[in-house]
């Protein structure tokens, strides 16, 4: 139980697109997610919080316009980075929290590369 | 504010070897500690768990005692495998917030 699922695995951009990236709790509803950035060889830096239907909380020195995260259901958050550029290529990785628990349980990330 | 320190890798060891990887934290209030392990191009796995002072989180053969006198989550293992090879990563949750306090992660890589 408690598996976390994201898609795309791997994405492969040009400088200013933008990229969406799901993150799925498949068999427990998640009433809060959490983005993570991680890069090589250093820990997870964490980006944002959300909350099932409000607003995300981001960290500091995250920006929000750029970041955009949407928590529309108990099982699905997204997080879109809008007009990528080569320094957002990175490992971004999502994990889930069960309502009432205290322990997250982390997709298997996504690698992001712009060009 | 709230913190997580643990031992700089990487740690290579023989098949077979003891392990031990330190971790020690601050933090006010009582926390709960973590261990996540990565394996090489996954996302976080979580290895063992511990909410409270003198609780031993145990998984896979890897145990882990929480110690409030001495703000120490040390991981060990009695006998390494070359599947243990992975990045560890030592964790806290204060009783306050929601969000995971991550240490920079210890390397580990076992010779067969």
């Amino acid at each position: 139980g408690a598996v976390v699922s994201q898609h795309p695995s791997w994405v492969i951009c040009k400088s200013g697109t933008s990229v969406k990236i799901e993150c799925r709790s498949l068999d427990f509803q998640a009433t809060t997610m959490f983005w993570y950035r991680q890069f090589p060889k250093q820990s997870l830096m964490l980006m944002a919080t959300s909350n099932e239907g409000s607003k995300a909380t981001y960290e500091q020195g995250v920006e929000k316009d750029k970041f955009l995260i949407n928590h529309a259901s108990l099982t699905l958050s997204t997080l879109t980075v809008t007009s990528a550029h080569p320094e957002d290529s990175s490992f971004y990785i999502c994990s889930a929290r069960p309502g009432g628990s205290e322990t997250q349980y982390f997709g298997p990330g996504t690698r992001l590369l712009v060009l | 504010g709230d913190s997580v320190t643990q031992m700089e890798g990487p740690v290579t060891l023989s098949e077979e070897a003891f392990l031990t990887i330190n971790c020690t934290y601050t933090a006010t209030g009582y926390p709960s500690l973590f261990w996540y392990v990565q394996y090489p191009g996954e996302g976080l796995q979580l290895l063992l768990k511990a909410t409270k002072a003198d609780d031993k989180g145990s998984n896979k053969g890897f145990e882990a005692t929480y110690r409030k006198e001495t703000t120490s989550f040390h991981l060990e293992k009695g006998s390494v495998q070359v599947s243990d090879s992975a990045v560890y990563f030592c964790a806290l949750l204060t009783n306050s917030g929601y969000a995971l306090n991550f240490g920079k992660g210890t390397s580990l890589l076992v010779t067969p």
